[in-house]
């Protein structure tokens, strides 16, 4: 079955730096989703991409999407400690809506 | 609009006992979905619905059961609980391609303990 894969599962950085998280996935994807959850809390939805080679920023946060649309990335410029928590990516194949979510990357920010 | 619900927020159960996690929208989603979140490994589908009576198995089906009667309910029955089934879980709605947007709202969360 479908299988999405993200790395790494845990960076730190200090606060400043740059931070990067990567998915694949076993199948071409429709579109792949970005999720934020803080600890103790719920996923966020933060994006979604949907076109080959697609490339959306949210202020400091830049989403890419492989030309296969089988992987993406997602870049955060000089972190802050508000950026704490974990990054799941999420792809979907097909129309049924059915999104299946990376392991996911918890990052944590030092001041 | 209270988006998605989930009851109850903490729950323990004993090895055997079942119950049902409650999850409602009022969106008027066509897409539920059922995730389990366990440390290190995600969120894993358990269950999903593409519509009123129609369901289908996710990644980790197994002890499980799901129904979607309304557009707005969709359940989660424990059949008979065991300690792996300790986990997070978390429902989530949204709409159906074409449709747009895709983003998936999700629930507050229910906190399972199996002892």
């Amino acid at each position: 079955g479908q299988q999405v894969m993200q790395i790494p599962q845990y960076q730190h950085v200090q606060e400043g730096e740059d931070f990067t998280t990567y998915c694949n996935s076993s199948t071409t994807l429709s579109n792949i989703q970005w999720y934020k959850q803080r600890p103790g809390g719920h996923p966020v939805f933060l994006i979604q991409l949907v076109k080959s080679g697609e490339v959306k920023k949210q202020k400091r946060l830049t989403f890419q999407f492989g030309e296969a649309k089988k992987n993406s990335s997602l870049h955060i410029t000089a972190t802050q400690t508000t950026d704490v928590g974990t990054y799941f990516c999420a792809g979907c194949s097909g129309n049924t809506g059915k999104l299946i979510f990376g392991q996911g990357t918890t990052l944590q920010v030092k001041p | 609009n209270a988006g998605v619900t989930q009851t109850p927020k903490f729950q323990v159960l004993k090895t055997g006992q079942s119950m049902t996690l409650q999850c409602a929208q009022d969106m008027n989603h066509e897409y539920m979905s059922w995730y389990r979140q366990d440390p290190g490994m995600g969120l894993r589908l358990i269950h999903y619905s593409v519509g009123a009576g129609i369901t289908d198995q996710g990644e980790v089906p197994n002890g499980y059961n799901v129904s979607r009667s309304t557009t707005e309910d969709f359940p989660l029955r424990l059949l008979s609980a065991a300690p792996s089934q300790t986990s997070v879980y978390f429902c989530a709605s949204s709409y159906l391609p074409p449709e747009q947007p895709l983003e998936q709202y999700f629930g507050p969360g229910t906190r399972l303990t199996v002892t």
